[in-house]
């Protein structure tokens, strides 16, 4: 299995453009999350999905962000209108079970200038 | 709310001798807790866990303590190696229990170990 897959590794973009992020967990995982890296806080959880449904957003920042699930080997991130303070290194991951441990991706890397 | 804390940045021990990372909690709904290791550039890998049913779980070199009462865990690793320079992650889920909780899990900040030879 290629595990989980995230594109772009590295994103480099101004201040008010959209940026996408995207992710293709492995196959059979039923748990889809996002993930944001930073210093201060250190693994966030932004949202998740079960079997492409949204179940608990409540760690999106803001209204910029939104995801979607359109089918079981896809998912997105946008960030619309993006910032400076988005800068971070975004992390995919699914699981099989819940919470008994995730599989993550190799993470995108935003920097928003 | 930082839920689940590494009050430790960074930790720096000589190869062989003994590492201790630690990680406190604030939410007693907790139940099971996992500890994952980054390499630069890559995602987190998964660890060790405990269920919260145990206070001590042992895999190789990697022993992870619960203290329930404190709301308190901690991962060592005996011998250290160079091999295990890298951020680790402490992470704590919520049982069936916690509605919308369930299932997802709550990390810590993260502790750099640098391994010296």
């Amino acid at each position: 299995d290629a595990g989980v897959i995230q594109s772009p590794r590295h994103e480099v973009t101004e201040m008010g453009q959209e940026v996408t992020l995207r992710c293709k967990p492995i196959s059979g995982h039923d748990y889809l999350f996002w993930y944001r890296q930073t210093m201060m806080r250190g693994l966030e959880l932004l949202i998740y999905f079960n079997n492409n449904v949204p179940i608990d957003d409540s760690g999106m920042p803001e209204d910029r962000f939104s995801a979607k699930m359109p089918n079981a080997s896809f998912s997105t991130l946008k960030i619309q209108p993006s910032e400076p303070r988005d800068s971070a290194v975004y992390f995919c991951a699914s699981s099989l079970l819940q919470g008994y441990g995730y599989t993550f991706g190799s993470g995108t890397r935003l920097t928003v200038v | 709310d930082q839920q689940v804390k590494q009050n430790s940045p960074s930790l720096s021990v000589q190869e062989g001798r003994i590492s201790i990372l630690n990680c406190d909690y604030t939410n007693s709904m907790f139940d099971y807790f996992l500890w994952y290791k980054k390499y630069p550039a890559e995602g987190p890998t998964f660890l060790i866990s405990i269920s919260s049913i145990k206070d001590k779980n042992e895999d190789g070199r990697f022993t992870v303590f619960l203290n329930k009462s404190a709301k308190h865990l901690s991962l060592h690793i005996v011998p250290s190696q160079p091999g295990d320079s890298a951020v680790y992650f402490c992470a704590a889920s919520v049982g069936s229990a916690g509605g919308t909780s369930y299932g997802k899990l709550t990390f810590g900040q993260g502790t750099i170990l640098t391994v010296h030879p």
